[in-house]
């Protein structure tokens, strides 16, 4: 069965702090697909990364980052230089391969408080 | 370009009725999704669909139908509504080009069952 677990459920930094958020799964696929979601408060959801199971390159992305690691499960996201408008609850998601027609799970959510 | 459109925004049932929540993309996506958010949670899988004709149950199925009879449209049917029920209900789309690509989200709809 997939699992994913976001074990930090809200985290409160102050304006220019580096955040890392966690985010560990499970799945017996070889095949699988890991997202990463934004909600800010106004309720929408944002797309923010995709990695595929058979690329562990990590990323960057101006001030995001993203730690992909097949031995420890873990795909966690980073943001340096944290700023207000990065408040929002982030989601990492967790779908197989095509044979599986997309079945996603999404982890609980981290709710992230960035302070001025 | 609208992307994935869902109506009502919102709505108020009352125990035992029912109602439908429209769903459509015109993104010409392949998979369909249906999900809901309880209040300080992380999003549900109800059902999806991986094209026409075709749909197949999520983790919270119970209480709940859906259809696909066209690519655009995934409207998702509730017949006795509950308050268990009361949630917000985002639709999603995607497709396949040999990898997974991501969903793009209706905006969703918020569902008080009183």
């Amino acid at each position: 069965a997939q699992k994913v677990t976001q074990a930090q459920t809200e985290i409160s930094v102050v304006e220019k702090e580096d955040v890392t958020l966690d985010c560990v799964y499970e799945t017996r696929d070889t095949t699988y697909y890991l997202f990463w979601y934004k909600q800010p408060p106004s309720g929408e959801l944002v797309f923010l990364i995709r990695r595929n199971s058979f690329d562990e390159q990590n990323e960057i992305s101006g001030r995001y980052s993203w730690n992909f690691q097949k031995s420890t499960s873990s795909f966690n996201f980073t943001i340096t230089a944290s700023q207000v408008v990065d408040s929002a609850v982030y989601f990492c998601a967790l779908s197989g391969g095509r044979n599986t027609g997309g079945f996603t799970i999404f982890g609980a959510g981290t709710r992230l408080f960035v302070k001025a | 370009n609208a992307g994935v459109t869902q109506t009502p925004k919102f709505r108020i049932l009352k125990i035992g009725q029912s109602m439908t929540l429209q769903c459509t993309q015109d993104m010409n996506h392949n998979y369909m999704y249906w999900y809901r958010q309880d209040p300080g949670m992380g999003l549900k899988l109800i059902y999806y669909s991986v094209g026409a004709g075709i749909t197949d149950k999520g983790e919270v199925p119970n209480g709940y139908n859906v259809s696909r009879s066209t690519t655009e449209d995934f409207p998702l049917r509730l017949e006795l509504a509950a308050p268990s029920q009361t949630s917000v209900y985002f639709c999603a789309s995607s497709y396949w080009t040999g990898i997974h690509q991501p969903q793009h989200f209706g905006d969703g709809t918020r569902l008080s069952i009183l």
